[in-house]
């Protein structure tokens, strides 16, 4: 059964320091996907990144970054620089191949940026 | 391009009364999902179409939750009776294409109070 695990429930930093978010995952398929939502205070869900089992290279995206290794089943999402905008609700998702397109969430990690 | 969208966006029933929920996916988007948010069980997936047929609905809680995609344009979670454990945020969300898990775009979601 696949599962998604995100440690922190609720993460504080001040304006302009990085912050990372962890994600780890449970699956037995060797084809698989991983996600990232966010969930701002106004409560809708943002797709932010799709990424495939096969394709372990890091992405950035401006501020966003994330590294995927399969090694330790993580999928990680770091901010680089934060601003006020980014506090949200942060969401790993993980389908698998023969799931067809079922999602299974992580429990969500708070942020909270301070200015 | 309009996103997926959903009425209404907040409902306000008494316990035993039907509630009906309203999703139109993107256009071309073939499968669609309906999940529920609450602060105890986080995201969960209800149920899942692929080209209007149900694929999974084994996360419909109870007898009580029916869904229906009479067509790709549109589809209904219904609650029958009501219940005020029912209260929780209903997501309709749209993806496209089949065979790869393809990123699934939400609605903006309807907030359930069952009094």
């Amino acid at each position: 059964a696949q599962k998604v695990t995100q440690a922190q429930t609720e993460i504080s930093v001040v304006e302009k320091e990085d912050v990372t978010l962890d994600c780890v995952y449970e699956t037995r398929d060797t084809t698989y996907y991983l996600f990232w939502y966010k969930q701002p205070p106004s409560g809708e869900l943002v797709f932010l990144i799709r990424r495939n089992s096969f394709d372990e290279q890091n992405e950035i995206s401006g501020r966003y970054s994330w590294n995927f290794q399969k090694s330790t089943s993580s999928f990680n999402f770091t901010i680089t620089a934060s601003q006020v905008v980014d506090s949200a609700v942060y969401f790993c998702a993980l389908s698998e191949n023969n799931a067809g397109n079922m999602l299974t969430f992580g429990g969500g990690t708070r942020l909270m940026v301070k200015p | 391009d309009a996103g997926v969208i959903q009425s209404p966006r907040h409902e306000v029933t008494e316990m035993g009364q039907e509630v009906t929920l309203r999703c139109k996916p993107i256009s071309g988007h073939n499968s669609l999902f309906w999940y529920r948010q609450t602060m105890m069980r986080g995201l969960e997936l209800l149920i899942y179409f692929n080209n209007n047929v149900p694929i999974d609905d084994s996360g419909m809680p109870e007898d009580r939750f029916s869904a229906k995609m009479p067509n790709a344009s549109f589809s209904t979670l219904k609650i029958q009776p009501s219940e005020p454990r029912d209260s929780a945020v209903y997501f309709c969300a749209s993806s496209p294409g089949t065979g790869e898990s393809y990123e699934q775009y939400f609605g903006p979601g309807t907030r359930l109070t069952v009094t």
